[in-house]
């Protein structure tokens, strides 16, 4: 089955710097890579999210990166605010199988 | 209008019971999940169920039921109640089972 590692477990950033996350998977055929952001006390969120035929993703602040052949895929968030202060979680989904998570990362923004 | 909820918010129960957690979707997705998220966060499938039908099963102990009775429901009933069962448990939805899930706002279960 798919394995998902994440990096760093806990991740403190200066208010306006940037935040990377990193996920590995060994799942070839996997096709499918969400990121969640889940708040204190409530629910994981989609934030962004890509597919195997694209290389990057991007949404305002946000944006995924995808190295199909590493088989790695990054978060990047730039200019971080206080509310990106939350745990975020990465997934890989192979086609027919069933979403697997990361361990998630703890990113808290500092004023 | 909630798109995936879950009833109830909170639970507290001693060992050795039996309890439900209820689970709707008003998304009209075809597949519904259930996962368990332990104090460490991690985030672990349990179940997954598309058009009624069970097509993942984890390697959850049997005290754990989920079921069915139309694809816009998944509940989750467990028996025997352990202390280890407290976790967060979240019922999710996706249109079909390649595609995002969409998470219902959790029920915390604590096992006393």
């Amino acid at each position: 089955g798919e394995n998902v590692e994440q990096h760093p477990s806990t991740l403190s950033v200066q208010e306006g710097d940037s935040a990377v996350i990193k996920c590995t998977y060994s799942d070839s055929a996997s096709n499918y890579f969400p990121w969640y952001k889940q708040e204190l006390g409530k629910r994981p969120q989609l934030i962004i999210d890509i597919r195997s035929n694209v290389g990057e993703k991007k949404d305002q602040r946000i944006a995924v990166t995808l190295n199909k052949t590493a088989k790695h895929f990054s978060l990047h968030i730039t200019e971080t605010q206080p509310e990106d202060s939350a745990v975020y979680f990465c997934a890989a989904l192979p086609t027919g199988e069933k979403l697997t998570f990361g361990t998630g990362t703890r990113l808290t923004i500092i004023p | 209008d909630t798109a995936v909820s879950q009833t109830p918010k909170y639970l507290v129960t001693q060992m050795g019971n039996d309890k439900s957690i209820k689970c709707e979707q008003n998304l009209g997705h075809d597949t519904m999940y259930w996962y368990k998220q332990d104090s460490k966060k991690f985030l672990k499938i349990m179940f997954s169920y598309n058009n009624k039908e069970l097509i993942i099963n984890e390697t959850v102990p049997n005290r754990f039921s989920p079921k069915s009775p139309d694809k816009a429901h998944l509940n989750l009933h467990i028996n025997s109640l352990e202390l280890g069962d407290s976790a967060v448990y979240f019922c999710a939805s996706s249109p079909t089972a390649n595609t995002e899930a969409f998470f219902g706002q959790g029920t915390r279960l604590t096992v006393v």
